[in-house]
């Protein structure tokens, strides 16, 4: 059974803070994602990574940045908060032969005031 | 225009009813049709995907794709209260490993 965890459910932070959220899944998979979801826009990626230390930007990768330095560890990093950063943040993963089925984690619900 | 366009809803029914929820697209490249599930407070899980036209059941769910129309439909028999949550379709291309997701129906069941 995949599971994907992360590090926290629900985060508040203030504007200027630098913020790390952590994805860690358990099943030897190649890639990893990063998406917000928002309500009325669904699912956005931010960034996504297929090897360790390799990673991509998706469509709304600004004020973002990623780091994987092991295979199974994607780390999302919000620089400075901003409060338009306040959403639902999801870790995905995948195998390399079977792209199209992502598993998700739980979600961390970020605030920022 | 946006890549997989979903009617949000909210969609309500009685339970044992036949729930049908659709959604369009515009790439016609797009190879693999998914539907996930997400309970409130939760991350999606994957319920169904599928590859071809054509119907493809699991279940009580059943997921159709029409790749002639861009129209993907995922069918639920028999509803259940548990089957309350929001519904997202998604769609993948292999090229630069693009994953287009819907913006979700949110289904209740009443008991």
């Amino acid at each position: 059974d995949v599971k994907v965890t992360q590090s926290s459910r629900y985060l508040v932070k203030r504007t200027g803070e630098k913020v790390f959220l952590e994805c860690v899944q358990d099943m030897d998979h190649e890639n990893m994602f990063w998406y917000r979801q928002d309500p009325g826009l669904g699912l956005r990626l931010i960034y996504f990574s297929y090897d360790v230390k390799m990673k991509e930007k998706g469509d709304i990768p600004e004020g973002y940045s990623v780091s994987r330095e092991k295979k199974e560890r994607f780390s999302l990093i919000l620089e400075s908060a901003s409060t338009n950063q306040t959403s639902m943040y999801l870790c995905a993963s995948s195998l390399w032969s079977r792209e199209e089925t992502q598993y998700f984690g739980p979600g961390t619900r970020l605030l920022v005031l | 225009q946006k890549e997989v366009e979903q009617d949000p809803g909210p969609l309500s029914v009685p339970e044992g009813a036949i729930v049908s929820l659709n959604c369009t697209y515009s790439n016609s490249a797009f190879q693999y049709f998914m539907w996930y599930r997400q309970y409130s407070r939760k991350g999606p899980e994957l319920l169904m995907y599928t590859y071809s036209s054509g119907n493809k059941e699991d279940g009580r769910f059943t997921a159709q794709v029409d790749k002639s129309s861009k129209y993907i439909s995922l069918f639920i028999r028999d509803s259940q209260p548990s089957d309350s949550a929001t519904y997202l379709c998604a769609m993948w291309v292999d090229t630069g490993n693009q994953f287009y997701f819907g913006t979700g129906t949110s289904l209740t069941v009443i008991p």
